[in-house]
């Protein structure tokens, strides 16, 4: 079956615009996470949804950034005024159930910001 | 907050060599514990994961991981590498008290096997 998508797979960008990076999970899947991975600080949580719902954005780095999930499907992960340091790979998992099942990663958005 | 440390950021062997990829967390009433492997030019993949049980998990292609409580390490060894295997391996740590949504991943290893 399907994996999880993401696109686009590229997007570069100047300083100060917004960007929409997009998740398509696994089919029947509820919960859904972001991830950023970038050279200086690895590979970091951002936010998670079950359902809907996003019980946990303690890894957004900055109000600049906000997700919104609708319809229990697509995600999206916005970025206002991006920064230099916004540049990194965008990494979106889905998994059956928040929790123990396992997370299925996608292939990333790399973002770049000149 | 949970931590987790992988001590080497590069490990070369020879193919058929036996390998170790140290894995080190930090502290906690209760863990999962997981190895995450990035092939080149691929996403990231579940190897194993250690939820309960047994504290040796083994994966399809060969590798275990111990889980060691006293030493709140994960180690993942393989007896004999291949080719193959060249990729970035992290290892992640949920915390089972806090509902194990979130990963927190090592900064990962490069497996680099030489003919």
């Amino acid at each position: 079956g399907a994996g999880v998508s993401q696109s686009p797979s590229n997007k570069v960008t100047e300083k100060g615009k917004d960007v929409e990076l997009r998740c398509d999970p696994i089919s029947g899947h509820t919960a859904l996470y972001w991830y950023r991975q970038s050279l200086g600080q690895g590979l970091e949580f951002l936010i998670y949804f079950q359902g809907n719902s996003a019980p946990d954005k303690s890894g957004l780095p900055s109000d600049r950034f906000s997700a919104e999930r609708t319809g229990g499907s697509v995600s999206t992960l916005t970025i206002q005024r991006t920064q230099q340091e916004d540049s990194a790979v965008y990494l979106c998992a889905s998994s059956l159930q928040a929790g123990t099942d396992t997370q299925y990663f996608g292939p990333g958005t790399r973002l770049t910001v000149l | 907050a949970q931590s987790v440390t992988q001590l080497d950021s590069q490990v070369p062997v020879f193919e058929e060599a036996p390998v170790e990829l140290r894995c080190n967390y930090s502290s906690s009433v209760s863990v999962y514990l997981f190895w995450y492997v990035q092939y080149p030019n691929q996403g990231l993949q579940l190897l194993l994961k250690y939820l309960s049980g047994s504290t040796l998990v083994e994966s399809i292609n060969g590798f275990e991981a111990e889980f060691n409580k006293s030493q709140t390490s994960f180690h993942l060894r393989k007896p004999s590498v291949h080719i193959s295997d060249t990729a970035e391996y992290f290892c992640a740590v949920s915390d089972a008290s806090r509902g194990a949504q979130k990963l927190v991943f090592g900064q990962g290893t490069r497996l680099t096997i030489n003919p």
